[in-house]
């Protein structure tokens, strides 16, 4: 079956910090993959997704790309804002099924 | 504007009780889901409906039932809560067209006592 795996939390970063946050996953077929992105308080927001292998997903200064070879997607930014501390899921979606799988979430936290 | 709601954001309930947990979204969707979010365990789907009155289990239903009579509302049913129902129920919505991306509402986070 399908299953993502990020890296552990939290994460506590000063701001202007570089943001990398792992994840891999393992499909059948070719999956797209996402980030979400959950601010206190709130429920998820899609951050950015890719649809095939080698795709960079971007927003809001965060990019992802699409490793097909390490079945990996990778979160980063290059210079996280106070306005950035949330919770972090990474998904797959694969073949027919409409649902997605997700990650545990990573929390990050940045201080000014 | 995109919008999904959820009846209540707390909930406080007691072990036996029948609890409802109702979503509601503004978009003719035609897909809904309702997850659970618990610490370390990410999101994991309970129910999914790709119709008016059609359902399909996700990965954890027991427990669990759903019903979904209108198109825009998908209610969520704990027939007899349990303490390790406790937890923060997320309901989300697609459509057919760009169905790999939801949209979720704030969710109902549920204590049992």
């Amino acid at each position: 079956g399908n299953s993502v795996t990020q890296m552990e939390g939290p994460v506590t970063l000063s701001e202007e910090a570089f943001l990398t946050i792992n994840c891999t996953y393992t499909a059948t077929g070719y999956p797209s993959l996402f980030w979400y992105v959950q601010y206190p308080g709130e429920g998820l927001q899609l951050l950015l997704k890719a649809t095939k292998a080698d795709d960079k997903g971007s927003n809001k200064g965060f990019e992802a790309t699409y490793r097909k070879e390490t079945t990996s997607f990778h979160l980063e930014k290059g210079s996280v804002q106070v306005s950035d501390s949330a919770v972090y899921f990474c998904a797959l979606t694969s073949g027919s099924a409409r649902q997605l799988t997700f990650g545990s979430g990573t929390q990050l936290t940045v201080l000014p | 504007d995109v919008k999904v709601t959820q009846s209540s954001r707390y909930l406080v309930k007691r072990t036996g009780e029948k609890v409802f947990l109702e979503c509601v979204q503004d978009m003719d969707h035609e897909n809904m889901f309702w997850y659970r979010q618990d610490p370390g365990l990410g999101l994991r789907l309970i129910y999914f409906s790709y119709d008016v009155k059609m359902k399909e289990k996700g990965d954890i239903p027991e427990g669990y039932s759903v019903s979904r009579e209108k198109k825009e509302r998908f209610s969520l049913i704990l027939e007899s809560a349990s303490t390790n129902q406790t937890s923060m129920y997320l309901c989300a919505s697609s459509w057919t067209g760009n169905r790999e991306t939801q949209y979720f509402g704030p969710g109902t986070r549920l204590l049992v006592l």
